[in-house]
């Protein structure tokens, strides 16, 4: 089976301009996570969806940043502007409906904002 | 905020040794979990324990969980160059339980 899916793996952007981060879930899976991943922060619960309903966004740093979920299938993080400090590992991660909370994490889009 | 705090931050030792990690969490959970990391790579499961279980092994991997004192360890026996990586514990994020937080981790090699 396909884990979750993320692209792109790796992007160099200038500060100021839109970045779209993009995930396609483990097929089944009711929940979606998007974290972000820094040295200095550790790992960032920024939003989650349910049957692709946002349930958390608490974690969203600022308006710069969206996310959606348009179908069960696909999801997108989007930073505009982009600044130098959202230069971090972006994981998308999925899990499905039940008791057990064990998610499975994609591998990461790697965003440096220059 | 995170829930979860692990320690010592980084351990080096030699392949054969064992390594123990450290998590400390704050409220109260359901079940604890533990990830890893390779090196840019997404982190991966390894184990959950619940609140209601001491002890769990899972080849050579020991939990321990410490409800009392809110802390938990993980423990890798003989310890191979492979299992150089970062380890994190998780715990859930408020009564729903349905997302996970987790600590900064701890980042561990293991040289031959």
């Amino acid at each position: 089976d396909a884990g979750v899916i993320q692209s792109p793996r790796h992007e160099v952007t200038e500060m100021g301009q839109e970045v779209t981060l993009r995930c396609k879930p483990i097929s089944g899976h009711d929940y979606l996570f998007w974290y972000r991943q820094t040295m200095m922060r550790g790992l960032e619960l920024l939003i989650y969806f349910n049957n692709n309903v946002p349930i958390d966004d608490s974690g969203m740093p600022e308006d710069r940043f969206s996310a959606k979920m348009p179908n069960a299938s696909f999801s997108t993080l989007k930073i505009q502007p982009s600044e130098p400090r959202d230069s971090a590992v972006y994981f998308c991660a999925s899990r499905p409906q039940g008791t057990r909370n064990t998610i499975y994490f994609g591998e990461g889009s790697w965003l440096t904002v220059v | 905020s995170q829930q979860g705090e692990e320690d010592p931050q980084a351990l080096s030792i030699q392949e054969g040794e064992n390594a123990t990690m450290n998590c400390s969490y704050k409220t109260s959970i359901n079940n604890l979990q533990w990830y890893r990391q390779n090196s840019g790579r997404g982190l991966v499961h390894l184990i959950l324990i619940r609140s209601n279980e001491r002890e769990k092994h899972s080849g050579r991997l020991r939990v321990t969980l410490d409800t009392s004192k809110k802390s938990s360890s993980l423990l890798i026996t003989a310890s191979r160059a492979a299992d150089t990586a970062s380890y994190f514990c998780a715990t859930a994020l408020g009564q729903a339980g349905t997302a996970l937080i987790f600590g900064k981790g701890t980042t561990l090699s293991v040289s031959s």
